[in-house]
């Protein structure tokens, strides 16, 4: 089983939508998650930490699900230039080194 | 603010040639480094980490090395490339405190041929 699993998608949605990614992880013992944006070739960027409590960031809001393992992203009126791949990211919980990246959920926003 | 370099940013090599790349961060002391691969359509995999000078961890064996010999300098090196070792590397650089955010350096695009 993946450490990290996310649908790749792609999801294909018009500007001014609302759109939801799941990412599930297997460890349990996992403390630090987070949600990261790459474009077409180019490096991964920091999107949001995400925190038991949930956070916002004006349109994203990352929410973790301990229970069932798993976190979520929700972007608000979408834009075009929010067209990405998303990573969920986790670390493994017994090394704080170890980071596990999910292999992308691509987001095509249409006008 | 805190910066991160990677150079060559494309490298096209023959197969069995070695391999040098390059990684520095600017503006933080300490940093933990690690360098990552990733495949087309793939995921990133973690291949080396480093929380200091001299310090290397391996997280998967293979014909690849990694050297930290100065605080803010990570570099990642092959005697002998393979066709398999085609990929997207990039280096990121995290905090000793705080949080555990990583942060990617531009990447270094290498085709084995």
């Amino acid at each position: 089983r993946k450490e990290v699993e996310q649908d790749p998608g792609p999801f294909n949605v018009p500007e001014g939508a609302t759109v939801a990614f799941n990412c599930t992880y297997s460890n349990s013992a996992s403390q630090s998650f987070f949600w990261y944006r790459q474009d077409c070739r180019k490096e991964p960027k920091l999107l949001m930490s995400v925190y038991s409590s949930g956070n916002e960031d004006g349109r994203f809001t990352a929410q973790l699900n301990r229970a069932s393992q798993y976190i979520s992203l929700l972007i608000r009126d979408s834009k075009l230039s929010d067209s990405a791949t998303y990573l969920c990211v986790v670390n493994s919980g017994y090394n704080f080194n170890k980071f596990y990246f999910g292999s992308g959920t691509k987001l095509n926003v249409k006008p | 603010s805190q910066t991160i370099h990677q150079w060559p940013a494309t490298l096209v090599q023959p197969v069995g040639s070695p391999l040098s790349l390059e990684c520095t961060v600017e503006g933080t002391s300490n940093p933990n480094l690690y360098w990552y691969r990733q495949a087309a359509g793939r995921g990133l995999q973690l291949l080396f980490y480093s929380v200091g000078i001299g310090q290397i961890s391996s997280e998967v064996p293979q014909n690849l090395s990694a050297s930290r010999p100065q605080d803010r300098q990570f570099i990642l090196s092959s005697k002998k490339l393979l066709l398999s070792d085609s990929g997207f590397y990039l280096c990121a650089w995290k905090g000793v405190q705080g949080n555990y955010e990583q942060y990617f350096g531009p990447g270094t695009r290498l085709t084995v041929t």
